[in-house]
């Protein structure tokens, strides 16, 4: 099964710019890489996904390395609501979606 | 609003008691999985359902049982047998179970077998 690889935490400061990274060396020409953010007590949340180029929406960013080996999530200004535990997860057809540990978030006022 | 909903949100139970926990959903989704969450950890896929009457084991599907008899609704039972019952339980779906597919989640039901 294709796996990723995240640090288990990372700090930013309120209002500056977040990059999360994910490394994802076996992943296969058609698994698309999926982003979620889990707050306490809370069910995890969707965030973005992609396949091959960058996306963007509401929330966040995606940039995914030409290789596709790797992506980082970008949170363009970090608030002290984004403070989550972040899953980088590869998507596999007619497959379950598998959950490592993740990244925790902690943003500082 | 669509979405997902999983009752309740807290139970407790007597060990050698078997207990089913509910999901529901509304969103008219082919999909739907059970996950598992122990403090500090990331979540762990119990079973999974790509469509009604169809379901498959994940990771860790021993002690628990599942039925897929209407596309709303993905009952997961607790059974006596689970050794370590105790737990937070997430519930998921999607539209289907393609690539381009997001999962959408329930807030859990925190469990507590003593």
């Amino acid at each position: 099964d294709a796996k990723t690889t995240q640090p288990n935490s990372m700090e930013s400061n309120e209002e500056e710019p977040v990059h999360l990274p994910c490394n994802h060396s076996t992943i296969s020409g058609t698994d698309y890489i999926h982003w979620y953010r889990q707050l306490p007590s809370q069910g995890p949340e969707y965030v973005i996904h992609g396949l091959t180029s960058n996306v963007n929406n509401r929330m966040a960013s995606l940039a995914i390395a030409e290789d596709r080996k790797s992506s980082t999530l970008i949170l363009h200004r970090a608030t002290l609501r984004d403070a989550a535990v972040y899953y980088c997860i590869l998507r596999v057809y007619n497959n379950d979606m598998r959950f490592g540990a993740g990244t925790r978030l902690t943003v500082k006022p | 609003d669509g979405g997902i909903t999983q009752s309740p949100k807290y139970l407790f139970r007597k060990e050698g008691q078997n207990v089913t926990l509910s999901c529901e959903q509304n969103l008219n989704h082919d999909a739907m999985y059970w996950y598992r969450q122990d403090p500090g950890q990331g979540l762990r896929l119990i079973y999974y359902s790509q469509i009604v009457n169809d379901f498959q084991k994940g990771d860790i599907a021993e002690g628990y049982s599942v039925s897929r008899e209407k596309k709303e609704s993905f009952p997961l039972t607790v059974t006596s047998a689970q050794k370590n019952p105790t737990a937070f339980y997430l519930c998921a779906s999607s539209p289907d179970s393609s690539y381009n597919s997001p999962l959408h989640f329930g807030n859990g039901t925190r469990l507590t077998v003593t």
